[in-house]
């Protein structure tokens, strides 16, 4: 079973807004990363967040962390359409193996 | 320097076929993994590797094999491919363990088995 889930799984936005989604895990973690995959590409890392950390900024993206809740989100803003793609968390319980959730699909309609 | 790269990008197999998938990274990464991806499921770790030499289970290791025989290698076997094979297959390498050595992933195999 996969450590992380999602929500939503699917996301529609008009550019310019802000695209929020978020991560719950299972089991106690070191850090917490969020990766973006275009379709048919490969997957490409956005943000780490390390245990001990609560937020943490990169650019337009927003993460935060809450580990009595086993949780996390992402927030996008002012979202452009080249925002268009999956987003997935990964948890790294010992630093060293990743395990992924099902992702989320964010659409940015023009 | 060209990162973590994979052969083939695209294959069609038959059933009860046999293959193997090459990942080859140039960054001196101590670590590597190989994963699958299936539609609405994620990434899912088939095997990995923290050194030349090793390798262990990850949490879909039926009907796969690997080897490390070179640091910069890590190969993925299918010895007899079913059609639940059929995936998208990614490489990833990591220099070492630690927050701060993140990860690298391949583009990606596409595999088709009918």
């Amino acid at each position: 079973s996969q450590q992380g889930e999602e929500d939503p799984q699917a996301l529609s936005i008009q550019e310019g807004e802000n695209a929020t989604m978020n991560c719950s895990y299972k089991t106690s973690i070191n850090n917490l990363q969020w990766y973006r995959q275009n379709s048919g590409r490969g997957l490409v890392h956005l943000i780490l967040i390390r245990s001990n950390e609560r937020e943490k900024h990169s650019g337009r993206l927003r993460v935060t962390l809450d580990t009595s809740k086993k949780s996390s989100s992402l927030l996008i803003t002012a979202s452009r359409a080249a925002d268009t793609a999956s987003y997935f968390c990964a948890t790294d319980a010992l630093d060293y193996k990743l395990s992924f959730g099902a992702g989320t699909t964010v659409t940015v309609r023009a | 320097n060209a990162g973590v790269t994979q052969t083939p990008k695209f294959r069609v197999l038959k059933t009860g076929q046999s293959m193997t998938l090459l990942c080859a990274q140039d960054m001196n990464h101590e670590y590597m993994y190989w994963y699958r991806q299936d539609p609405g499921m994620g990434l899912r770790l088939i095997h990995y590797s923290v050194g030349e030499g090793t390798t262990a289970k990850g949490e879909v290791p039926d009907g796969y094999n690997v080897s490390r025989l070179k640091k910069q290698n890590f190969l993925l076997g299918l010895e007899s491919a079913a059609p639940s094979q059929t995936s998208v297959y990614f490489c990833a390498s990591k220099k070492q363990r630690g927050a701060g050595y993140g990860y690298t992933f391949g583009s990606g195999t596409r595999l088709t088995v009918v």
